[in-house]
């Protein structure tokens, strides 16, 4: 069946540090990709996502850009800020294969400042 | 901008009693979701709602939880007996679409159970 792998946690930076956080995936189909974030207390609300091969997903400065020859999705930002601290999953949905929404999961990112 | 409101916030509860939890989705989304999130885990689907008909509960224990959507607005979620292992948060989210067509998911804040 479908599956999502992410990089364990917990990642700590300083703030303005290089941020890359792994997602990976296995998908029978064509599965459209999403990093969700989950700042403490709170449920999880979108951050990006990508509905093809090649498509990049961008928003607050975090990029993640849909590899289908690598199957992976891998989270990216250029200079973290201490309110970047939250909990980040990688998920996937698949039509085509099992056909629900798949969860990694999750990374927790903790930057000092 | 609109919000999917669950309610309790907390909930403590001793095992074999029953436990119901609440929620309320973003006007005119006709999935509903509920997720079962367990400490350093991400979201497990228990069961998918498009409008008042299940279209997924194939991770509901349905021996101790049942879900309903009578009016395909909010749903409740009851858990009867709760045993220890129940404890964790209890997400619902909803989406316009289903979900699968690439649609996000909105989620509310939770509702955290303990059973002790």
């Amino acid at each position: 069946g479908d599956s999502v792998t992410q990089m364990e946690g917990p990642v700590t930076l300083s703030e303005e540090a290089c941020l890359t956080i792994n997602c990976t995936y296995t998908a029978t189909g064509y599965p459209s990709l999403f990093w969700y974030v989950q700042y403490p207390g709170e449920g999880l609300q979108l951050l990006l996502k990508a509905t093809k091969a090649d498509d990049k997903g961008s928003n607050k400065g975090f990029e993640a850009t849909y590899r289908k020859e690598t199957t992976s999705f891998h989270l990216e930002k250029g200079s973290v800020q201490v309110s970047d601290s939250a909990v980040y999953f990688c998920a996937l949905s698949d039509p085509g294969g099992d056909d629900k929404i798949i969860f990694g999961k999750g990374t927790r990112l903790h930057i000092l400042p | 901008e609109a919000e999917v409101a669950q309610s309790p916030r907390y909930k403590i509860t001793e095992k074999s009693q029953a436990v119901a939890f609440w929620c309320d989705p973003i006007s005119g989304h006709a999935t509903l979701y509920w997720y079962r999130q367990i400490l350093g885990q991400g979201p497990e689907l228990l069961v998918q709602f498009q409008d008042e008909s299940v279209v997924d509960d194939s991770q509901l224990p349905k021996d101790r939880f049942s879900a309903e959507r009578l009016k395909g607005v909010d749903s409740t979620l009851k858990i009867q007996p709760a045993e220890l292992g129940d404890s964790a948060m209890y997400l619902c989210a909803s989406s316009y679409g289903q979900g699968t067509d690439g649609s996000p998911l909105h989620f509310g804040n939770g509702t955290r159970l303990t059973v002790t």
